[in-house]
């Protein structure tokens, strides 16, 4: 199993450029996760999927930030304009959706610098 | 909303050392689970504690539920170099995670 893939690993950008962030999840796992995480604020859900629809988007900070998840294997982040203070390292975690909670499996994550 | 605050928010020990870390839930929690990211990482899973007042080992890590299930603990008996890194406790609530600010271990040989 590859685990969560995630890419770009590293992106550099300038302020009011787009940016995209990808994730595969763990094939087989229905529920996907956004994390973006700082020094100042943590680990922070940013929006979670269940069967590729969104369940909760109550994290994203603002309309610059969408996600989307157009099948079981693919899910996007998009950042339109970026801003220096969206610096951040921006995991994505896949898991089987139960009632009990299962544990979340995270990708390598994406450091992102807009500049 | 739901908040999960863990302390200490850092520990230095010598190596050889216990350390312990807490994780307390403002709302009673289904279960809680355990991650360790070390420097440079991501987030891995240790462990998911699910009853009241349930205890699981694993190897030098003890892991306690509270029996009231808002609180968790940590603890690690003689800190090795391998442990360094931060360690969450995340709450679940409504499908979701509630990730605490994190602790970091810092182990001097």
């Amino acid at each position: 199993d590859a685990g969560v893939i995630q890419s770009p690993r590293h992106e550099v950008t300038e302020m009011g450029q787009e940016v995209t962030l990808r994730c595969k999840p763990i094939s087989g796992h229905n529920s996907l996760f956004w994390y973006r995480q700082t020094m100042m604020r943590g680990l922070e859900l940013l929006i979670y999927f269940n069967n590729n629809v969104p369940i909760d988007d109550s994290g994203m900070p603002e309309d610059r930030f969408s996600a989307k998840m157009p099948n079981a294997s693919f899910s996007t982040l998009k950042i339109q304009p970026s801003e220096p203070r969206d610096s951040a390292v921006y995991f994505c975690a896949s898991t089987s959706y139960s009632m009990g909670g299962n544990e979340q499996f995270f990708g390598p994550g994406t450091r992102l610098t807009v500049l | 909303g739901q908040q999960v605050m863990q302390i200490p928010q850092y520990q230095h020990v010598q190596e050889g050392e216990d350390f312990t870390t807490y994780c307390n839930s403002s709302t009673t929690l289904s279960n809680i689970q355990w991650y360790k990211q070390r420097p440079g990482g991501h987030p891995v899973f240790l462990i998911q504690l699910v009853k009241s007042g349930e205890v699981k080992k694993q190897k030098r890590l003890t892991f306690q539920f509270g029996e009231a299930k808002k609180n968790s603990s940590l603890h690690i008996t003689a800190t090795q170099t391998t442990d360094v890194g931060t360690y969450f406790c995340a709450g679940s609530g409504y499908n979701k995670l509630i990730f605490g600010a994190g602790t970091r271990l810092a182990v001097h040989p």
